[in-house]
């Protein structure tokens, strides 16, 4: 697609509930990115998957967090049992070495998750 | 490791006056560097690159940013702050060269004062 695409952009949840969060990068982007960000709070990151490579999970929180991309292509992150403290905006993001960009990273416009 | 330090949480400038948001940088080897915008409830959007060149990079609206390979830096400025100006902003890096996993710091605010 043009752009990279997150789903939903708005998610409110009970506490203890599991959530799936999509993202859709960038056409023949190979890497892709998840980040957390709390309001008003910087970039926390959380995994990076570089097309067959294992993925750098390094910045999940917990257990209760886990990713996956299927295909090379779209990303799902999931939370189990959700609680309050995962409020936060989910951010994908995708890149790509060729074309002379230079690993420059897009951004979707976040998923905004509130755990109630 | 790769690492980026932004000092400043916050920056305030008045309207019309140069603004410098500071960047530096950690990484062994050539650095790529990058700056981006955050906009309140939007996501990040790319303003410049430096990948090799000219070390005086111009990007959108007016901002540029000078690599400065001595000192590990790359500020971000802009000869005369607009209020629409004010907004998150946040520096990254990577390695040189292709499949690199690219680093963000934590972000300054930038608030432009009527």
């Amino acid at each position: 697609g043009a752009g990279v695409s997150q789903s939903p952009s708005n998610k409110v949840t009970e506490k203890g509930k599991d959530v799936e969060l999509r993202c859709d990068p960038i056409s023949g982007h190979t890497a892709l990115y998840w980040y957390r960000q709390s309001l008003g709070q910087g970039l926390e990151f959380l995994i990076y998957f570089q097309g067959n490579s294992a993925p750098d999970k390094s910045g999940l929180p917990s257990d209760r967090f886990s990713a996956e991309r299927t295909g090379g292509s779209v990303s799902t992150l999931t939370i189990q049992r959700t609680q309050q403290e995962d409020s936060a905006v989910y951010l994908c993001a995708s890149s790509s070495p060729t074309g002379g960009v230079g690993n420059t990273i897009y951004f979707g416009e976040g998923s905004w998750l509130t755990v109630v | 490791a790769q690492s980026v330090a932004q000092p400043e949480d916050q920056v305030n400038v008045a309207e019309g006056n140069p603004l410098t948001v500071k960047c530096t940088y950690s990484v062994s080897g050539n650095p790529y560097l990058f700056w981006y915008v955050q906009y309140p409830n939007r996501g990040l959007q790319f303003l410049l690159k430096y990948i090799t060149g000219d070390n005086l990079v111009k990007g959108s609206y007016g901002f540029e940013a000078e690599f400065n390979k001595s000192q590990t830096s790359f500020h971000l400025k802009k000869p005369s702050a607009l209020v629409s100006d004010s907004a998150l902003y946040f520096c990254a890096v990577s390695l040189s060269g292709g499949y690199q996993k690219v680093t963000f710091g934590i972000g300054t605010k930038l608030q432009v004062i009527p």
